[in-house]
């Protein structure tokens, strides 16, 4: 029963421009939706969450936006640069329970 | 460096063999969270512990168990090993006093081969 989903297992975005990675979810009580990035031989690390009851959450070239309405996040990146290829976790958090996407790769050509 | 460390790094055995993974969470953390990371599947939540008790259970098999010990540090046991136990599994830790929001700190993983 995989409560988040990502539907894209890669995505190829030329440098410079927006990547917008997209995740959607089926169970609407959690409490805070993440982001986290992932190198190869490394573990996750946070990037950015947003609280259920926004909309939008903005640090520095990463945005993400929550739809409650459509049950859908999306990371915005803007712009992309070669170090943020990586691996993208979506996740969700409620009561202290975190449940992870399967994860889209990311591809920032030159 | 997330503060948190896990060991071995990797780890080979046989079928029908139990091994058993480390990990010692960041300083000051209290709460531990274990993951498995098959091919091509993401982050499967097995268990999690806060201060030594177990506080949330995820799709965990009953041949796996874990504890938190007084020290904080936890250890995963798998048992009865099988092909499809072969994975990286992650350990997390987190502050876990009830204004945490979600931020995990991982280690760097445990990659346990199972031939």
């Amino acid at each position: 029963d995989q409560q988040v989903k990502q539907n894209s297992p890669s995505l190829s975005v030329q440098e410079g421009r927006i990547s917008i990675l997209n995740c959607d979810y089926t169970n609407s009580m959690f409490d805070y939706f993440l982001w986290y990035k992932k190198y190869p031989a490394e573990g996750p690390t946070f990037l950015i969450s947003i609280s259920s009851i926004k909309d939008k959450n903005e640090d520095g070239r990463f945005t993400v936006f929550l739809n409650k309405s459509a049950k859908h996040l999306s990371l915005h990146i803007v712009p992309s640069q070669p170090g943020d290829s990586a691996v993208y976790f979506c996740a969700s958090h409620r009561d202290d329970k975190i449940i992870f996407g399967k994860g889209t790769r990311l591809h920032i050509l030159p | 460096d997330s503060g948190v460390t896990q060991t071995p790094k990797h780890l080979i055995t046989a079928t029908g063999q139990r091994v058993t993974l480390r990990c010692s969470p960041r300083s000051g953390d209290l709460s531990v969270y274990w993951y498995q990371q098959s091919l091509d599947q993401g982050l499967q939540f097995l268990i999690q512990y806060y201060n030594g008790e177990e506080r949330a259970k995820g799709n965990i098999l009953e041949r796996f168990s874990a504890q938190q010990f007084p020290d904080l540090h936890s250890e995963l046991n798998l048992s009865s090993l099988e092909l499809g136990d072969s994975a990286l599994y992650f350990c997390a830790s987190s502050v876990g006093d009830g204004t945490y929001t979600g931020e995990l700190f991982f280690g760097e993983g445990s990659r346990l081969t199972v031939l």
